[in-house]
């Protein structure tokens, strides 16, 4: 089974724009959960989908969102970049019924935020 | 709320030596609990959970309630364990969210 993929592996933004994240979970998955990992704060939850609906949000600002499609693949959106965003942004998948929160992890996307 | 911590961020043993890896954590709940490691230039990937009582790769983990503890434990380090360890915790209705500790860097000399 091939493993949960994220895109573009790195990019560069400047303050105020706005970037798209994209996460391939694993086959058959259909939770998708996002965190942001940065030396200061480690890694922090940022939100859950599950068949395309959020059911779990973490302590974020509006700016951050995300969606799920019916493939079950996952996008997360960051408007109005902020250089405290620069961080490694990590998805990560699961079957996500009840009892089952074992979570495979992609490589993540470096954002920097100059 | 949950928390957990991870008292150690730096910890070194030599080849051959035990290893301990502490964990504690705060859940008013029946928390599951996951050991997660990264090694250099790797993904994170799941080491263990509480509730499968499996050994991976040596190591092994109990949950102990009283204490509110899962620390990672292996009788004999080896050079390849060297890595980075994340404790985390998901808990209850929470779903989708594992709670991670600061991680502990384990530096296994030769």
């Amino acid at each position: 089974k091939a493993g949960v993929t994220q895109t573009p592996r790195y990019l560069i933004k400047t303050r105020g724009q706005q970037v798209t994240l994209s996460c391939s979970p694993i086959s058959g998955h259909r939770s998708v959960s996002w965190y942001q990992q940065t030396p200061g704060q480690g890694l922090q939850f940022l939100f859950e989908y599950f068949s395309e609906t959020q059911r779990n949000k973490g302590n974020f600002p509006g700016r951050f969102s995300g969606r799920q499609f019916s493939n079950s693949r996952s996008e997360m959106n960051v408007s109005t970049l902020e250089l405290g965003d620069s961080a490694l942004y990590l998805c990560a998948s699961s079957l996500g019924g009840w009892g089952n929160n074992e979570q495979f992890f992609g490589p993540g996307t470096r954002l920097t935020v100059l | 709320a949950q928390r957990v911590t991870q008292p150690e961020k730096l910890l070194s043993v030599f080849k051959g030596a035990p290893v301990e890896l502490k964990c504690n954590y705060s859940y008013s709940g029946s928390p599951e609990l996951f050991w997660y490691v990264q090694y250099s230039r790797q993904r994170l990937q799941l080491l263990l959970r509480h509730i499968s009582r499996e050994s991976i790769k040596g190591f092994t983990a109990d949950l102990n309630k009283g204490e509110t503890s899962f620390h990672l434990k292996k009788p004999f380090a080896q050079e390849e364990d060297s890595a980075m360890y994340y404790c985390a915790l998901s808990g209850g209705t929470s779903y989708g969210k594992l709670t991670f500790g600061q991680g502990t860097i384990l530096t296994v000399h030769p």
